[in-house]
């Protein structure tokens, strides 16, 4: 079973903040959070990942709480090709951990 | 870029016949994942390599789903016989310390008639 907990779906307008939730209340001192997307009839893409601190790149930025057990993906202005469905995983990748998907959270941005 | 390379891009099978699939990982990855994806649902992690070994197949019907990574590189994927419910998109993956992201390929499309 997946270790995380995302919402189903989300809008947001073309433009805005788009702010992705999960939850993994979980998670394991060695492991980290990852996010992957997944456009329309292709294969998923990485976006980012991180153990304890913020980190950003030039796709998002991903916010993990104090206590690690949440955390969000923020894509700071969303566009039409970033409707997709967005996957936080955790795994503890230095221990050849596997890497299992949820159901992840189906964005839909607006114009 | 490297990329993962997997083919066919789509297969349409009968229903009690063979079927295989490959992938070709970013050169040097040591790791190699397979995951099954049914319509409207996130990847299932069928069988997981490092190198030549399996690591984890705890999720792969072994009654008729193999896998195998002879040297250590490429992989192949046979389902025999095909069921209907075997109906999925089968992605392939790659990943090496100390980049730990894995890449995707683009899958193969698989509908059993």
């Amino acid at each position: 079973d997946a270790k995380t907990t995302q919402p189903p779906s989300m809008d947001c307008a073309e433009g805005r903040a788009a702010n992705l939730p999960c939850n993994h209340s979980t998670i394991s001192g060695n492991e980290y959070v990852y996010w992957y997307r997944q456009i329309h009839s292709q294969g998923p893409q990485y976006i980012i990942h991180g153990l304890k601190n913020n980190e950003t790149n030039e796709m998002a930025s991903l916010i993990i709480t104090e206590d690690r057990k949440s955390s969000t993906l923020i894509l700071p202005h969303a566009t039409l090709r970033d409707t997709a469905v967005y996957y936080c995983i955790v795994r503890a990748p230095y221990n050849n951990n596997d890497m299992r998907f949820g159901a992840g959270t189906r964005l839909t941005v607006k114009p | 870029e490297a990329e993962v390379a997997q083919s066919p891009r789509y297969k349409i099978t009968e229903k009690s016949q063979a079927v295989a699939f490959w992938c070709d990982p970013i050169s040097g990855h040591a790791t190699l994942y397979w995951y099954r994806q049914i319509l409207g649902q996130g990847p299932e992690l069928l069988v997981q390599f490092q190198d030549e070994s399996v690591v984890d197949d705890s999720q792969l019907p072994k009654d008729r789903f193999s896998a195998e990574r002879l040297k250590g590189v490429d992989s192949t994927l046979k389902i025999q016989p095909a069921e209907l419910g075997d109906s999925a998109m089968y992605l392939c993956a790659s990943s090496s310390p100390p980049s730990t992201e894995a890449f995707f390929g683009q899958g193969t499309r698989l509908t059993v008639v």
